[in-house]
């Protein structure tokens, strides 16, 4: 069936410095990828998203690409702070574009 | 974006019993989901909720285990029948307009069977 990889599991990185997260998507006919955040015992909040007419969106710190031919998306995050820290998930449209399919979530921490 | 009320946050039951998560969005929406979330781990669909129809069931859930209704277009509600301690999670509803827009989430239900 249709799924999202997303990788790594979890990073690490020093205060400052950049993280970067990827995800690779299997239906060729998903044209929505969203990015979630979501802290301990909170929900999931929207960070960013990204359209398949679009290659790279950028808010702030935050930046998404994307690569249709090969399906992947990655988010970029600079400047890392540590209210940063959460689990990060990447998700993609399918089935009509509808219902969103989810990786498996990275567990970004940020060392001060 | 639309705010969504989710109710109760967290309650602890006995295994047999059922309960109602309800979900109340502040404004219309096309599109209303039910996940499930264990701890540590990734959203799980139950189900889409179709206003003015039956829900559509994932792979694994069933409507007589979950039945869920949707009377209009900003409320659902969620009902989790006959528990047993394997259905001790999180439930999270989402609302959304489709065709590639966001999708937004309530604040969870914690459910715990005892």
């Amino acid at each position: 069936g249709e799924n999202v990889e997303q990788h790594p599991s979890t990073l690490s990185v020093q205060e400052g410095d950049s993280a970067v997260i990827k995800c690779t998507y299997s239906d060729s006919a998903s044209n929505y990828f969203p990015w979630y955040k979501q802290e301990l015992g909170k929900r999931p909040q929207l960070i960013i998203d990204i359209r398949s007419n679009v290659g790279e969106k950028k808010d702030q710190r935050i930046a998404v690409t994307l690569n249709k031919t090969a399906k992947h998306f990655s988010l970029h995050i600079t400047e890392t702070q540590p209210e940063d820290s959460a689990v990060y998930f990447c998700a993609a449209t399918w089935d009509s574009n509808y219902q969103l399919i989810w990786g498996a979530g990275t567990k970004l921490i940020i060392k001060p | 974006s639309a705010v969504i009320s989710q109710k109760p946050s967290r309650d602890i039951c006995q295994r047999g019993t059922s309960l109602t998560i309800q979900c109340q969005v502040d404004s219309q929406v096309t599109m209303m989901f039910w996940y499930r979330q264990q701890p540590g781990q990734s959203l799980t669909l139950i189900a889409t909720a179709n206003q003015g129809s039956e829900a559509t069931y994932e792979s694994g859930f069933v409507i007589d285990k979950f039945p869920i209704s949707r009377p209009n277009l900003t409320f659902s509600t969620l009902t989790v029948s006959n528990m047993s301690p394997e259905d001790s999670s999180i439930y999270l509803c989402s609302a959304g307009q489709g065709d590639d827009q966001p999708q937004h989430f309530g604040d969870g239900t914690r459910l715990s069977i005892l």
